[in-house]
């Protein structure tokens, strides 16, 4: 699986969308990009997922670089609960033995009131 | 939406003690997964699930047991505690490849 980087920490007005990038330059052309994140002493929870192209859900929209080797993802309008950390991972599949998630350091979210 | 209910969010245990922690979908999901996570050790794999009665060892199997004799129920068993199992335990369910994985709330086990 690619390695990804993301910043460590960001801020954001309560309100105001918020902006997470993830570099993953990588990536293999069969590998997909997933945003999950971890409230304090909560499981991870899934956002959303893409291959190549943007996608959106109720949650969030994800932007990936025609070149796929970055991505944004988009929380249209932060609020207080999406304060938490935010998790990029890439992960391609050869078998239900790499199916296994690991998470890096992620990026810690603290949305401003 | 995907439901994982993980048996209890908080446990507390002494060393030597059998402990069983349950994971339930209602999904029906083939394959299950359990982890711990700890601070600065990021999501490690303890043992996972392809199908009902299958298992397979993940990367850190030593002091763990696992149990699937339905689909929807996959169970974790430490032999005998022990305290350096003291962790946040995490289930998680995936469809197949290329889907997410969803995880439930977590136990944080204390293992006194």
């Amino acid at each position: 699986d690619a390695k990804t980087t993301q910043p460590p920490s960001m801020d954001c007005a309560e309100g105001r969308a918020a902006n997470l990038p993830c570099n993953h330059s990588t990536i293999s052309g069969n590998e997909y990009v997933y945003w999950y994140r971890q409230i304090h002493s909560q499981g991870p929870q899934y956002i959303i997922h893409g291959l190549k192209n943007n996608e959106t859900n109720e949650m969030a929209s994800l932007i990936i670089t025609e070149d796929r080797k970055s991505s944004t993802l988009i929380l249209p309008h932060a609020t207080l609960r999406d304060t938490a950390v935010y998790y990029c991972i890439v992960k391609g599949y050869s078998g239900a033995g790499s199916y296994q998630l690991t998470f890096g350091k992620g990026t810690k979210l603290s949305v401003i009131p | 939406d995907v439901k994982v209910t993980q048996s209890s969010r908080y446990l507390v245990k002494r060393t030597g003690e059998k402990v069983f922690l349950e994971c339930v979908q209602d999904m029906d999901h083939e394959n299950m997964f359990w982890y711990r996570q700890d601070p600065g050790l990021g999501l490690r794999l303890i043992y996972f699930s392809y199908d009902v009665k299958m298992k397979e060892k993940g990367d850190i199997p030593e002091g763990y047991s696992v149990s699937r004799e339905k689909k929807e129920r996959f169970s974790l068993i430490l032999e005998s505690a022990s305290t350096n199992q003291t962790s946040m335990y995490l289930c998680a369910t995936l469809q197949g490849a290329f889907q997410p994985q969803h995880f439930g709330d977590g136990t944080r086990l204390s293992i006194l």
